[in-house]
């Protein structure tokens, strides 16, 4: 079963700033499987990133991930308002399935 | 426009048996693997089971907690996913996400997402 570890727990910034989250797993997985979500309170998650680099459909390019093997990362170029939330990455390589802990990013 | 739509959450005791549903449309349902996911209260999101596609079979997988207490099916002619719980138990009370996934295993990451069902296991 995979872990996955993500850091910091909570992230601290304002709004222009630059946000880079961190997603650790316990072994490698299929193919860079990984993938990010966005999620705030009441709504359903938003899926940004897939296969560890590529963007969802209408997710804006402040948005990037990157990474491979066992080690993972969500950037945000410059955090807007509305992206002040909670981030979980998830892999998707292996059964069973597995989120990380998630990264909230609130404001400073 | 894609939409998933949970019901059957609410208040059970423990031991008790809940079954939830997940209505979909907007796409090819019977071409996606589907999979539930919830949120414990003030916990992150976890895993819980998914259903493969039609040309899979429809195998089921499921995390470790639920094993063997849970059960996802479908009904492709209603498009409708189930997840029915058996042997609830406290640590179940979340909110129970219905999610859709890709058509293949390198695509099974979830795109779209229904607002969840809160579940309730309590005395």
């Amino acid at each position: 079963e995979i872990v996955l570890t993500q850091s910091p727990g909570i992230l601290s910034l304002s709004p222009g700033e630059r946000a880079t989250l961190s997603c650790r797993a316990s072994q490698s997985f299929s193919n860079s499987y990984l993938a990010w979500y966005q999620h705030k309170p009441g709504q359903a998650p938003r899926l940004l990133i897939y296969g560890a680099s590529s963007r969802a459909t209408g997710i804006p390019d402040r948005f990037s991930g990157s990474g491979s093997g066992t080690d993972f990362t969500l950037t945000i170029s410059r955090l807007e308002p509305e992206d002040f939330a909670v981030y979980y990455c998830q892999q998707y390589g292996n059964s069973p399935l597995a989120f990380g802990g998630g990264t909230n990013v609130e404001i400073k | 426009e894609v939409q998933l739509v949970e019901s059957g959450g609410g208040l059970v005791q423990p031991g008790g048996s809940l079954r939830l549903s997940c209505v979909v449309s907007g796409f090819i349902f019977s071409d996606h693997y589907m999979g539930w996911v919830r949120q414990a209260p003030g916990k992150g999101l976890e895993w819980v089971g998914r259903s493969r596609n039609k040309d899979n079979s429809y195998f089921t997988e499921y995390a470790a907690p639920v094993k063997g207490r849970f059960v996802i099916s479908r009904d492709d002619s209603k498009n409708s996913l189930y997840l029915q719980m058996n042997s609830l138990k406290t640590e179940d009370t979340a909110v129970y996400f219905c999610a859709r996934a890709g058509t293949g295993l390198g695509a099974t990451y979830f795109d779209s997402w229904g607002q969840g069902t809160l579940v309730t296991v309590s005395s």
